[in-house]
């Protein structure tokens, strides 16, 4: 059984701070991992996407990837108040051919 | 921009009953998806389907689960025999090519709440 574990949180930060959302998968072979942005209610809303090690930028977020840990992480500069959401992280197992395995998120606060 | 759109919104259905999931994928997109998210739950897949056929399915799509794309535009998510815990959030997605590949990635609709009574 393929796995992608986060913590559920919540973790609280106040505005302005960096959020540090981690994630661990299971499958070594995996090549390509995904953070998604869920609002209550709503659907996931990609916000970047890393296959290498190391960090990929956009903006106000980071990505990090270490394959040899099988750790990715998400991290949120400046953090808003409309931050505020369910951040999960999905990942394409090696096998499959396109297809996602979500973790069960991580909810963030951002007081103001 | 373009998106995924679902209909119905939601829905409230019977034990027993038929439902059928309507989506419209973004209109260059080949790859086609369900996935599901029981309330509380992780997002989790039920379906893919390229060109015309199931390219995957997990253990949750069994056969009380179809799939069609009748016409060139709707793709749709039919569950013969409703049971209770058919009750989740349907999500059709959809990808240009295969996920992971030229960044490939995997656009979700704003789903359909099924209620199953």
């Amino acid at each position: 059984q393929k796995e992608v574990e986060q913590n559920s949180g919540p973790l609280s930060v106040p505005e302005g701070a960096i959020a540090s959302l981690n994630c661990t998968y299971s499958d070594r072979g995996s090549q390509s991992f995904f953070w998604y942005r869920q609002y209550s209610g709503k659907s996931p809303e990609l916000i970047m996407f890393i296959y290498s090690n190391g960090d990929k930028e956009d903006g106000r977020f980071t990505a990090q990837l270490n394959k040899a840990s099988q750790y990715v992480s998400l991290l949120i500069r400046d953090s808003q108040p409309s931050d505020s959401a369910t951040y999960l992280c999905a990942v394409k197992p090696d096998s499959g051919y396109s297809t996602l395995t979500f973790g069960k998120g991580t909810m963030l606060l951002v007081s103001p | 921009e373009p998106e995924v759109t679902q209909t119905p919104s939601h829905q409230v259905t019977q034990m027993g009953q038929e439902v059928i999931l309507r989506c419209v994928p973004i209109s260059n997109h080949l790859y086609f998806y369900w996935y599901r998210q029981i309330l509380g739950q992780k997002v989790e897949f039920l379906v893919s389907f390229y060109n015309n056929e199931i390219s995957e399915k997990s253990e949750i799509f069994d056969d009380q689960f179809s799939v069609e794309r009748p016409d060139g535009s709707n793709f749709t998510l039919k569950i013969r025999s409703t049971k209770l815990e058919d009750s989740a959030m349907y999500f059709c997605a959809s990808s240009e090519g295969v996920v992971g590949v030229s960044g490939n990635t995997i656009y979700f609709g704003e789903g359909s709440w099924l209620t199953v009574v």
